[in-house]
């Protein structure tokens, strides 16, 4: 089975340009998550979908951050325009079901994008 | 609110020697309690998870980790280190019923030859 792919693995620009990062989840996987990981820090949720509807998106920075999730199969993470404090990795994931509760949806998370901001 | 803590952003340890890595929780009820690994480069990988079935969890690679209500902890052990155990430990958590993961700010493991 194959896993969650994410491309660029590694992305560096200057500040105020636009980046964006793809995401292919694990197939038949209804939920897709996008998570910030800065430096020292464990992942933070930005957004979750199910299917191409958003769940939760109350720590997406709205005003630069943007995602899709089309068809509810891949996703895109947009930032525009970047700042400084935006070097991370952005790991996206995906599950099962997911907004369910239940125990047994398990996360299979990417290899992650690490952004570099200049 | 739900929250973690990791005591330790470091840890290291002999190889063959006892794998400590500790979490706490912070939660009205007993939630869902999760170890994951990240070997570097890539992504998270689940250990184990707790499910509130039995207090003591093991998960892959050797790893266990036992669920203490009363101390609000979820500690992740392994008897016997091995060099390909060096990585970053996460302990995340959720609410029952809920979806979403609240992740501690990791532990990084060091084994010594």
């Amino acid at each position: 089975e194959a896993g969650v792919a994410q491309s660029p693995r590694y992305k560096i620009i200057e500040k105020r340009q636009s980046v964006a990062f793809w995401c292919n989840p694990i197939s038949g996987h209804a939920t897709l998550y996008w998570y910030q990981q800065i430096l020292g820090q464990g992942p933070k949720l930005l957004i979750q979908f199910q299917n191409n509807g958003v769940v939760d998106d109350s720590q997406l920075p709205k005003d630069r951050f943007s995602a899709e999730r089309l068809k509810g199969v891949d996703s895109t993470l947009k930032i525009q325009p970047a700042k400084l404090e935006d070097s991370a990795v952005y790991l996206c994931a995906s599950s099962l079901e997911g907004t369910s509760g239940a125990i047994t949806d398990t996360q299979y998370f990417g290899p992650g994008t690490r952004l570099t901001v200049l | 609110a739900q929250s973690v803590t990791q005591l330790g952003s470091h840890v290291s340890v002999s190889e063959g020697a006892l794998v400590l890595l500790r979490c706490n929780y912070s939660s009205s009820v007993p939630p869902y309690l999760f170890w994951y690994v990240q070997y570097p480069n890539q992504g998270l990988q689940l250990l184990l998870k707790y499910t509130s079935a039995a207090t003591l969890v093991k998960g892959i690679n050797g790893f266990e980790a036992e669920f203490k209500k009363s101390e609000t902890s979820f500690h992740l052990t392994k008897p016997s280190a091995h060099m390909s155990d060096a990585a970053e430990y996460f302990c995340a958590v959720r609410r029952v019923g809920g979806f979403k993961t609240i992740f501690g700010a990791g532990t990084r493991l060091f084994v010594k030859a």
